[in-house]
């Protein structure tokens, strides 16, 4: 089946520096990527679909320049978290839409990011 | 607007014993439910899904869930656990008209011997 590859499965960094974290889809060309959020013991939330080849669009409340994303292939979504900060330590979990399985979703095994 | 609720963020069952994992939901339009399930180190993947077909939905691992209306529920349910059950267990609604998914809270469940 389609599988999507999410990497560095986890990383701690310090506040005010930059993390990038990476998205691939390995068998199949996504023109379509999702990024969420959870954190500790709430739901994931929805922070942006990334579109091949235009801007991604932004769910209310996610800041743009913040939360940088990119998605300069079909088979590759980065997100990018600037200037990081202690509250945006968090799990960040990437999905992506298979065109060629019934536009199924798969999701990626999720980024724990902590930030000192 | 459409939300989701999960009921017991940790559920414990002997393994054989019936599986209940609760979700109720709330949507102004007709929803599509889903139900993923996370094992450890693994991304989410999809157990079954209600798109406005049949109530009941059978899925993978032996896993069911009934859309009922009148309860606004779409629990999961799963005859006897195994012990490769345990993992978590995500409920999430669409309006089946963007890919927007909207999640629960998860419930993490046990299975012992």
């Amino acid at each position: 089946g389609a599988v999507v590859s999410q990497h560095p499965s986890w990383v701690i960094c310090k506040s005010g520096t930059s993390v990038k974290i990476e998205c691939r889809s390995l068998d199949f060309q996504a023109t379509t990527m999702f990024w969420y959020r959870q954190f500790p013991k709430q739901s994931l939330m929805l922070m942006a679909t990334s579109n091949e080849g235009s801007k991604a669009t932004y769910e209310q409340g996610v800041e743009k320049d913040k939360f940088l994303i990119n998605h300069a292939s079909l088979t590759l979504s980065t997100l990018t978290v600037t200037s990081a900060h202690p509250e945006d330590s968090s799990f960040y979990i990437c999905s992506a839409r298979d065109p060629g399985l019934d536009e199924k979703l798969f999701f990626g095994s999720g980024t724990q990011l902590s930030v000192l | 607007a459409q939300s989701v609720t999960q009921l017991g963020s940790h559920v414990s069952v002997s393994e054989g014993a019936l599986v209940l994992l609760r979700c109720n939901y709330s949507s102004s339009v007709p929803p599509y439910l889903f139900w993923y399930v996370q094992y450890p180190n693994q991304g989410l993947q999809l157990l079954l899904k209600y798109t406005s077909a049949a109530t009941l939905v059978k899925g993978i691992n032996g896993f069911e869930a009934e859309f009922k209306k009148s309860e606004t529920s779409f629990h999961l349910t799963k005859p006897s656990a195994h012990m490769s059950d345990a993992a978590e267990y995500f409920c999430a609604v669409s309006d089946g008209r963007t890919d927007k998914l909207i999640f629960g809270t998860g419930t993490r469940l046990q299975v012992f011997p």
